[in-house]
């Protein structure tokens, strides 16, 4: 059973970069022909797709996202970062991992429990 | 990007109702249609992919139909822990795979 566990601070201040780590159980982000995505909650909206990474550790983003995001891997932990820069109070939102199914098929077959991040002096 | 709306916003049932939440996309995803379920502080489920296809270990209550552009989640016979919010993403094309905004399904 794959399990995903997100981990990092709740709070950020405006302009710094929120920083979250997701740890993985149960399958590898090194081997396995899985995409490892972050997503997002921001209150009263909608799930927005953030980006992903691969096990060759290319990464893809979302657009409206490109210039601030960073998504890494540590293989020897078998984990996944996200960095997201210059954040403001509209970054505010429960932050998820997962993971997308084989071949890039879309479809997010496994999530951690979410973690809340507000921004805020 | 492709919008996908959900109708309706909430819906209040009782134990053993039948349910139907809607689900459109503003452009042809084919079947690319996928269904999860999230309960307050837990981790979404998936449910349905594919548009029809379940996802092991979902009950078969939850049914899901659809193409193109319009698309329903139904469950047969609700049970005490299908209370919970759905939502509907596409996963058509390349990202960004966009999601519905919701339905709250709420004991009446």
């Amino acid at each position: 059973q794959v399990q995903l566990q997100e981990s990092g601070p709740g709070l950020v201040k405006p302009s710094e970069t929120l920083s979250l780590t997701c740890t993985v159980s149960g399958g590898s982000i090194s081997s396995d022909d899985y995409n490892w995505s972050w997503i997002r909650q921001r209150p009263g909206k909608g799930l927005e797709w953030i980006g992903y990474i691969f096990k060759s550790g290319s990464s893809y983003y979302n657009p409206s996202l490109k210039s601030r995001v960073i998504i890494s891997g540590d293989t020897s932990k078998n984990q996944f970062s996200l960095k997201l820069s210059s954040v403001t109070a509209a970054d505010t939102a429960v932050y998820y991992c997962a993971r997308e199914g084989p071949g890039g098929s879309g479809t997010y077959d496994y999530w951690g429990q979410g973690t809340l991040v507000t921004v805020s002096s | 990007d492709i919008q996908m709306t959900q109708s309706p916003s909430s819906l209040s049932a009782s134990m053993g109702d039948r349910v139907t939440i809607s689900c459109r996309a503003s452009q042809s995803i084919s079947n690319y249609l996928n269904w999860y379920q999230h309960k307050p502080g837990r981790a979404p489920k998936l449910l349905i992919y594919a548009a029809s296809t379940l996802h092991g270990g979902v009950p078969s209550r939850f049914s899901g139909s659809g193409s193109g552009t319009d698309f329903t989640l139904t469950i047969s016979s609700l049970q005490p822990e299908d209370f919970a919010t759905y939502y509907c993403q596409q996963s058509y094309s390349s990202p960004p795979y966009t999601f519905g905004q919701g339905t709250k399904l709420e004991i009446k």
